[in-house]
């Protein structure tokens, strides 16, 4: 089946480590995205891609970074410079940008020990 | 500026009660896209209808019906007949040509459906 899958479900990081939530989707889509929710909250943009090898900052990229190496494979790494990443993370993808339908992944709870 | 308001933040509804989840949003582009979607408690967001701009006729589907007014910058969403199944979080978001990229999502309305 075509989708988006997200792993781990739940990951916790320790003080000063860097931890990367993994993001792959099938569906051959361009644009992939990553957003943070947190709770009783709307989804802040961390990072986007439109193609491979190219990347944008969102609304709340401080303390992550991204790659595009591959199509189907968008990777976040939430940093040590991240003091607060406590939240739910969702990765979407869309066949084109904006306007299009952006489809969601299962989202990845991070926590700190 | 670019702004979608979900002012109900959560609603609390006994099963086939009718229920309308309210959506106002702020552009000011001509050329926009709105679009709802659910977050159930597994919490991966489900599409459930995408509008543009220029299409203002309303859309029902089964139990589910959307109101887009461009009079009043909302994009109303209504469920009929609710069911424990509803039961989720529900977001309203926008897209315009400003950005592309970017989907301006409400804070979202959370659905307690009581049997």
């Amino acid at each position: 089946d075509g989708g988006i899958t997200q792993s781990p479900k739940y990951l916790f990081r320790k003080e000063g480590q860097n931890v990367t939530l993994s993001c792959e989707q099938n569906l051959n889509h361009d644009a992939m995205y990553w957003y943070r929710q947190d709770p009783g909250q709307g989804l802040r943009l961390i990072y986007y891609s439109q193609i491979v090898n190219d990347f944008q900052k969102g609304d709340i990229a401080e303390g992550y970074s991204v790659s595009r190496e591959k199509k189907e494979s968008f990777p976040l790494t939430v940093t040590s410079a991240q003091k607060n990443p406590t939240a739910f993370y969702l990765c979407a993808s869309s066949k084109d940008r904006g306007r299009d339908i952006q489809y969601f992944g299962a989202g990845t709870r991070l926590s700190v020990l | 500026a670019q702004k979608v308001t979900q002012a109900q933040t959560e609603i609390s509804v006994v099963e086939k009660e009718d229920v309308t989840l309210d959506c106002v949003y702020e552009t000011r582009d001509t050329t926009y896209y709105l679009f709802w979607y659910k977050q159930p408690p597994s919490g991966e967001l489900v599409f459930l209808i995408r509008r543009n701009s220029f299409d203002e006729q309303n859309e029902i589907s089964g139990r589910y019906s959307w109101n887009f007014q461009k009079s009043t910058s909302s994009f109303n969403f209504t469920i009929t007949a609710s069911q424990v199944v509803d039961s989720a979080v529900y977001f309203c978001a926008l897209s315009d040509t400003f950005n592309f990229n970017k989907f301006y999502f409400g804070s979202g309305t959370k659905l307690n459906v009581k049997p």
